[in-house]
């Protein structure tokens, strides 16, 4: 089993729609959890970071930790056809400076 | 800021051959470089772990001497690919963090396909 899950997709949505993605993860002494965006080919973007359980917002996106429940979101609202890429979940037992472990990744398609 | 460079963004290369990927930061000093490879489709999985000056930490499963490693200064990692062979192609990108200073996040390089016929 791996230590992050998070399911491929692809996810389509249409534009406008709120995009909703999720990552479970085994291990609890992940405190740190990070949302990347990666467009093909590309580095990975740092999209939402936070510490702990609780919700944080930025502009469109919101990322939620649950870590009663090992469980991490982040959510898409208004969605374009430019955030179509790659969402990857990391997480780390510290800060994100450090070691990171990474969900598989889900293909987010937004059609216009 | 907080840019990180990769170079060369491509490359191919015959098998048997070595090849070497520079990482750069190119406005802060890195304390910490991280190497990754990801395959089509797939997330990044660690490779490696480099402190400037000293010798990389590599993770399990991932041969030391094939993959070498040197982090001479705070703004230059390499990752040299010794003897690649054509399972070795693969996307391999790098990771700087600046500790506290930078709000202890990773930056991300633009990343470097490798393909080894």
């Amino acid at each position: 089993q791996k230590e992050v899950e998070q399911d491929p997709g692809p996810l389509s949505v249409p534009e406008g729609a709120i995009v909703s993605l999720n990552c479970t993860y085994s291990n609890s002494a992940f405190q740190y959890f990070m949302w990347y965006r990666q467009y093909s080919r590309k580095g990975p973007e740092l999209l939402m970071y936070t510490y702990s359980s609780g919700n944080k917002e930025d502009g469109r996106f919101t990322a939620q930790v649950d870590k009663s429940s090992k469980y991490i979101s982040l959510f898409i609202r208004d969605s374009q056809p430019s955030d179509s890429a790659t969402y990857l979940c990391a997480m780390s037992a510290q800060t994100a400076g450090n070691k990171l472990t990474f969900g598989g990744g889900t293909r987010v398609l937004v059609k216009p | 800021g907080a840019v990180v460079s990769q170079h060369p963004s491509w490359v191919i290369c015959k098998s048997g051959t070595s090849v070497k990927i520079e990482c750069r930061s190119l406005d802060f000093q890195a304390t910490t470089m991280f190497w990754y490879r990801q395959f089509p489709k797939q997330s990044l999985m660690l490779m490696a772990t480099s402190n400037e000056g000293s010798k990389a930490t590599y993770e399990q499963g991932v041969e030391k001497d094939k993959f070498l490693i040197n982090h001479a200064s705070l703004t230059l990692s390499t990752l040299t690919v010794t003897s690649a062979h054509p399972e070795d192609s693969s996307f391999y990108i790098c990771s700087a963090s600046a500790g506290t200073s930078l709000g202890n996040e990773q930056f991300f390089g633009p990343g470097t396909r490798l393909t080894v016929l």
